[in-house]
């Protein structure tokens, strides 16, 4: 079946400096990327997404690139600031979407000032 | 306006009891979703519905049981209430399958057995 591999937190960094985060997944046909955050106490908001090959994905100064070449989605941003502290889910839809959306562990990014 | 709202947002019971968690959505979406988060973070899928009719039901135990009256809601009832249910529970809702849209969630509900 589908799956999403994501890289396990706690990741801990300073305000300003890059993130990466990165995303790797396995699903049969052309699936459908996406990056959810998941701030403290809250439910999930669709961060971005991207629906075919190359396609990037961009809000609030984030980023992810559909590789299908590297099956890949990592997310990015330039310089972080305290409030992206949250925890993040890679996720994709596959396959017409009769098996739901499927998530990765989820990252927990900590921003310190 | 709240898209999918979801009720009680908090809820602290005893093992055996019964309870339900009630969502609805105003996004005109027509499929529903029911997501477990465990302590760990991870989220798995529990059920789906679409235009009432359930799609998706993975292994979960047959206590769980969804319930969508028309498109627009979708509870979960849960019988002989255990230890181990204790997560947060997720509603959402997506246009058909998702596909390039993604699914919009509620807030959650905190269940917690004790």
């Amino acid at each position: 079946g589908d799956s999403v591999t994501q890289m396990e937190g706690p990741v801990t960094l300073s305000e300003e400096a890059f993130l990466t985060i990165n995303c790797t997944y396995t699903a049969t046909g052309y699936p459908s990327l996406f990056w959810y955050v998941q701030y403290p106490g809250e439910g999930l908001q669709l961060l971005l997404k991207a629906t075919k090959a190359d396609d990037k994905g961009s809000n609030k100064g984030f980023e992810a690139t559909y590789r299908k070449e590297t099956t890949s989605f990592h997310l990015e941003k330039g310089s972080v600031q305290v409030s992206d502290s949250a925890v993040y889910f890679c996720a994709l839809i596959g396959g017409g979407g009769a098996d739901g959306l499927t998530f990765g562990k989820g990252t927990h990014l900590i921003i310190q000032p | 306006d709240t898209a999918v709202s979801q009720t009680p947002k908090y809820l602290v019971t005893q093992m055996g009891n019964d309870k339900s968690i009630k969502c609805e959505q105003n996004l005109g979406h027509d499929t529903m979703y029911w997501y477990k988060q465990d302590s760990k973070k991870f989220l798995k899928i529990m059920f789906s519905y679409n235009n009432k009719e359930l799609i998706i039901n993975e292994t979960v135990p047959n206590r769980f049981s969804p319930k969508s009256p028309d498109k627009a809601h979708l509870n979960l009832h849960i019988n002989s209430l255990e230890l181990g249910d204790s997560a947060v529970y997720f509603c959402a809702s997506s246009r058909t399958g998702g596909v390039g849209y993604g699914y919009t969630f509620g807030s959650g509900t905190r269940l917690t057995v004790v």
